[in-house]
Protein backbone atom coordinates (compact mmCIF):
# COMPACT_ATOMS: atom_id res chain seq x y z
CA UNK A 1 0.00 0.00 0.00
CA UNK A 2 0.95 3.37 -0.47
CA UNK A 3 2.84 5.47 2.31
CA UNK A 4 3.00 8.95 2.92
CA UNK A 5 6.00 10.19 5.29
CA UNK A 6 5.06 13.51 7.47
CA UNK A 7 7.96 15.15 9.96
CA UNK A 8 5.87 14.58 13.71
CA UNK A 9 6.32 18.19 14.22
CA UNK A 10 7.40 21.67 13.02
CA UNK A 11 7.74 24.65 15.31
CA UNK A 12 8.08 27.75 13.51
CA UNK A 13 8.01 31.47 15.44
CA UNK A 14 5.23 33.70 14.79
CA UNK A 15 5.10 35.97 11.84
CA UNK A 16 7.80 33.17 9.76
CA UNK A 17 7.27 31.01 7.62
CA UNK A 18 6.20 27.02 8.31
CA UNK A 19 6.64 24.60 5.50
CA UNK A 20 5.11 21.00 6.07
CA UNK A 21 6.53 18.20 3.66
CA UNK A 22 4.88 14.77 3.06
CA UNK A 23 7.25 12.25 1.34
CA UNK A 24 5.66 9.28 -0.81
CA UNK A 25 6.93 7.38 -3.81
CA UNK A 26 6.37 9.68 -7.02
CA UNK A 27 3.82 11.57 -5.33
CA UNK A 28 3.99 14.50 -7.59
CA UNK A 29 2.01 12.02 -9.73
CA UNK A 30 -1.07 12.00 -7.74
CA UNK A 31 -3.29 15.27 -6.15
CA UNK A 32 -2.15 16.09 -2.86
CA UNK A 33 -4.94 17.13 0.03
CA UNK A 34 -4.17 18.77 3.20
CA UNK A 35 -6.29 19.06 6.28
CA UNK A 36 -6.00 21.37 9.49
CA UNK A 37 -7.46 19.49 12.44
CA UNK A 38 -7.44 21.47 15.91
CA UNK A 39 -7.87 19.95 19.83
CA UNK A 40 -11.27 18.29 20.35
CA UNK A 41 -12.40 19.72 16.15
CA UNK A 42 -12.98 17.76 13.05
CA UNK A 43 -10.30 17.97 10.03
CA UNK A 44 -11.27 21.14 7.47
CA UNK A 45 -9.62 21.12 4.08
CA UNK A 46 -7.20 23.87 3.53
CA UNK A 47 -5.11 22.87 0.23
CA UNK A 48 -6.67 20.66 -2.16
CA UNK A 49 -5.25 19.07 -5.66
CA UNK A 50 -1.85 20.24 -4.47
CA UNK A 51 -2.66 24.12 -4.59
CA UNK A 52 -5.91 25.02 -4.64
CA UNK A 53 -7.41 27.12 -1.37
CA UNK A 54 -11.46 25.91 -1.05
CA UNK A 55 -13.44 28.99 -0.15
CA UNK A 56 -12.67 30.72 3.44
CA UNK A 57 -9.07 29.59 3.59
CA UNK A 58 -6.62 32.46 4.14
CA UNK A 59 -4.31 33.24 1.23
CA UNK A 60 -1.41 32.31 3.80
CA UNK A 61 -1.92 28.73 3.15
CA UNK A 62 -0.76 27.39 -0.41
CA UNK A 63 0.85 23.71 -1.38
CA UNK A 64 3.31 22.49 -3.88
CA UNK A 65 3.80 19.26 -4.95
CA UNK A 66 6.98 17.56 -7.15
CA UNK A 67 8.82 14.59 -7.29
CA UNK A 68 8.51 12.71 -4.07
CA UNK A 69 7.88 15.73 -2.08
CA UNK A 70 4.54 17.99 -1.28
CA UNK A 71 4.70 20.97 0.73
CA UNK A 72 2.18 22.98 2.58
CA UNK A 73 3.67 26.39 3.03
CA UNK A 74 2.19 28.80 5.95
CA UNK A 75 3.25 32.49 5.51
CA UNK A 76 3.31 34.89 8.25
CA UNK A 77 2.45 31.75 10.91
CA UNK A 78 -0.58 33.24 13.48
CA UNK A 79 -0.71 31.44 17.05
CA UNK A 80 -4.29 30.26 15.91
CA UNK A 81 -2.82 28.03 12.87
CA UNK A 82 -1.01 25.64 15.93
CA UNK A 83 -3.18 22.68 14.93
CA UNK A 84 -2.11 19.04 13.71
CA UNK A 85 -1.80 19.21 9.64
CA UNK A 86 -2.42 15.37 7.38
CA UNK A 87 -1.62 15.36 4.13
CA UNK A 88 -3.75 12.87 1.86
CA UNK A 89 -3.71 11.26 -1.43
CA UNK A 90 -5.55 8.23 -3.13
CA UNK A 91 -3.36 4.98 -3.49
CA UNK A 92 -4.25 4.10 -6.91
CA UNK A 93 -3.73 0.48 -7.11
CA UNK A 94 -6.24 0.13 -4.32
CA UNK A 95 -8.12 3.30 -5.10
CA UNK A 96 -8.24 3.87 -1.63
CA UNK A 97 -7.52 7.00 -0.15
CA UNK A 98 -4.38 7.28 2.47
CA UNK A 99 -3.34 9.62 5.12
CA UNK A 100 0.20 10.99 6.37
CA UNK A 101 0.99 10.31 9.91
CA UNK A 102 0.61 14.20 10.15
CA UNK A 103 2.37 16.81 11.59
CA UNK A 104 2.18 18.69 14.60
CA UNK A 105 2.25 22.59 14.22
CA UNK A 106 4.21 24.34 16.93
CA UNK A 107 3.53 28.01 17.27
CA UNK A 108 6.69 29.25 19.57
CA UNK B 1 -25.47 25.88 6.19
CA UNK B 2 -23.35 22.55 4.32
CA UNK B 3 -23.95 20.42 7.20
CA UNK B 4 -22.94 16.77 8.67
CA UNK B 5 -24.05 15.16 12.31
CA UNK B 6 -22.72 12.08 12.85
CA UNK B 7 -24.77 9.88 15.47
CA UNK B 8 -25.13 6.32 17.20
CA UNK B 9 -21.57 6.13 18.83
CA UNK B 10 -21.33 5.00 22.36
CA UNK B 11 -19.86 1.87 24.53
CA UNK B 12 -19.90 -1.33 23.50
CA UNK B 13 -18.70 -4.70 24.44
CA UNK B 14 -16.16 -6.45 22.16
CA UNK B 15 -17.71 -8.52 19.63
CA UNK B 16 -21.07 -6.18 19.93
CA UNK B 17 -22.39 -4.39 17.12
CA UNK B 18 -23.60 -0.80 16.37
CA UNK B 19 -24.96 1.31 13.71
CA UNK B 20 -23.59 4.82 13.31
CA UNK B 21 -25.43 7.58 11.03
CA UNK B 22 -24.72 10.72 9.53
CA UNK B 23 -27.57 13.21 8.47
CA UNK B 24 -26.66 15.65 5.77
CA UNK B 25 -28.13 18.85 5.19
CA UNK B 26 -27.78 22.12 2.77
CA UNK B 27 -26.32 20.45 0.27
CA UNK B 28 -27.65 17.72 -2.56
CA UNK B 29 -26.74 14.47 -0.83
CA UNK B 30 -27.02 12.38 -3.69
CA UNK B 31 -25.04 13.62 -5.86
CA UNK B 32 -21.80 13.30 -3.62
CA UNK B 33 -19.76 10.22 -2.89
CA UNK B 34 -19.31 9.80 0.68
CA UNK B 35 -16.77 8.12 3.56
CA UNK B 36 -16.47 7.26 6.95
CA UNK B 37 -13.17 8.25 8.78
CA UNK B 38 -11.66 7.88 11.98
CA UNK B 39 -9.48 8.70 14.68
CA UNK B 40 -8.13 6.28 17.67
CA UNK B 41 -7.27 8.51 20.72
CA UNK B 42 -4.49 10.87 20.08
CA UNK B 43 -3.91 8.89 16.83
CA UNK B 44 -3.95 10.10 13.35
CA UNK B 45 -6.25 9.67 10.80
CA UNK B 46 -7.52 6.25 9.30
CA UNK B 47 -9.81 6.19 5.86
CA UNK B 48 -12.81 3.60 7.11
CA UNK B 49 -14.78 3.12 3.98
CA UNK B 50 -16.28 4.55 0.71
CA UNK B 51 -19.37 4.61 -1.33
CA UNK B 52 -20.40 6.65 -4.17
CA UNK B 53 -23.44 8.65 -5.13
CA UNK B 54 -25.98 6.02 -6.21
CA UNK B 55 -24.12 3.22 -4.14
CA UNK B 56 -22.88 1.69 -7.21
CA UNK B 57 -19.07 1.58 -5.56
CA UNK B 58 -17.91 1.02 -1.97
CA UNK B 59 -14.83 -0.04 -0.88
CA UNK B 60 -13.64 -0.76 2.92
CA UNK B 61 -10.18 -0.25 4.43
CA UNK B 62 -8.69 -3.89 4.95
CA UNK B 63 -8.83 -3.32 8.92
CA UNK B 64 -12.87 -3.50 8.56
CA UNK B 65 -13.87 -5.79 5.62
CA UNK B 66 -16.02 -8.40 6.10
CA UNK B 67 -17.07 -6.60 9.49
CA UNK B 68 -18.34 -3.37 8.41
CA UNK B 69 -20.93 -2.17 6.07
CA UNK B 70 -21.51 1.35 4.47
CA UNK B 71 -24.81 2.33 2.81
CA UNK B 72 -27.26 5.60 2.39
CA UNK B 73 -30.24 6.11 1.97
CA UNK B 74 -30.38 9.07 -0.73
CA UNK B 75 -34.21 10.09 -0.05
CA UNK B 76 -33.65 10.50 3.73
CA UNK B 77 -30.48 12.20 3.46
CA UNK B 78 -28.10 9.97 5.36
CA UNK B 79 -25.26 8.36 5.37
CA UNK B 80 -24.61 4.72 7.79
CA UNK B 81 -21.75 2.15 9.09
CA UNK B 82 -22.91 -0.36 10.57
CA UNK B 83 -20.12 -2.41 12.40
CA UNK B 84 -20.17 -5.49 13.75
CA UNK B 85 -17.97 -7.82 15.65
CA UNK B 86 -15.86 -4.75 17.10
CA UNK B 87 -12.70 -4.82 18.48
CA UNK B 88 -11.03 -2.76 20.97
CA UNK B 89 -8.84 -1.56 18.64
CA UNK B 90 -11.91 0.34 16.51
CA UNK B 91 -11.92 2.41 19.53
CA UNK B 92 -12.32 5.88 17.79
CA UNK B 93 -14.35 9.02 17.05
CA UNK B 94 -15.97 8.17 13.98
CA UNK B 95 -16.39 10.98 11.02
CA UNK B 96 -18.05 10.74 7.88
CA UNK B 97 -16.93 13.21 4.98
CA UNK B 98 -17.72 14.29 1.71
CA UNK B 99 -15.81 14.21 -1.73
CA UNK B 100 -15.99 17.14 -3.44
CA UNK B 101 -15.15 16.07 -7.38
CA UNK B 102 -12.22 18.65 -8.37
CA UNK B 103 -10.28 15.54 -10.22
CA UNK B 104 -10.95 13.77 -13.02
CA UNK B 105 -9.53 10.88 -11.35
CA UNK B 106 -12.06 10.80 -8.83
CA UNK B 107 -9.23 11.02 -6.64
CA UNK B 108 -10.68 13.95 -4.29
CA UNK B 109 -10.60 15.73 -1.19
CA UNK B 110 -12.58 15.61 1.52
CA UNK B 111 -14.14 18.75 2.17
CA UNK B 112 -17.34 18.77 4.43
CA UNK B 113 -16.95 16.80 7.73
CA UNK B 114 -18.88 15.99 10.88
CA UNK B 115 -18.37 16.55 14.28
CA UNK B 116 -17.51 13.01 14.93
CA UNK B 117 -19.29 10.18 17.10
CA UNK B 118 -17.29 8.39 19.79
CA UNK B 119 -17.30 4.83 19.53
CA UNK B 120 -15.41 2.75 22.37
CA UNK B 121 -15.15 -0.77 22.53
CA UNK B 122 -14.58 -2.08 25.94
CA UNK B 123 -15.62 -4.71 28.49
Amino acid sequence: SYVLTQPPSVSVAPGKTARITCGGNNIGSKSVHWYQQKPGQAPVLVVYDDSDRPSGIPERFSGSNSGNTATLTISRVEAGDEADYYCQVWDSSSDHPVFGGGTKLTVL
Amino acid sequence: EVQLVESGGGLVQPGGSLRLSCAASGFTFSSYSMNWVRQAPGKGLEWVSYISSSSSTIYYADSVKGRFTISRDNAKNSLYLQMNSLRAEDTAVYYCARQNPTTVTGHDAFDIWGQGTMVTVSS
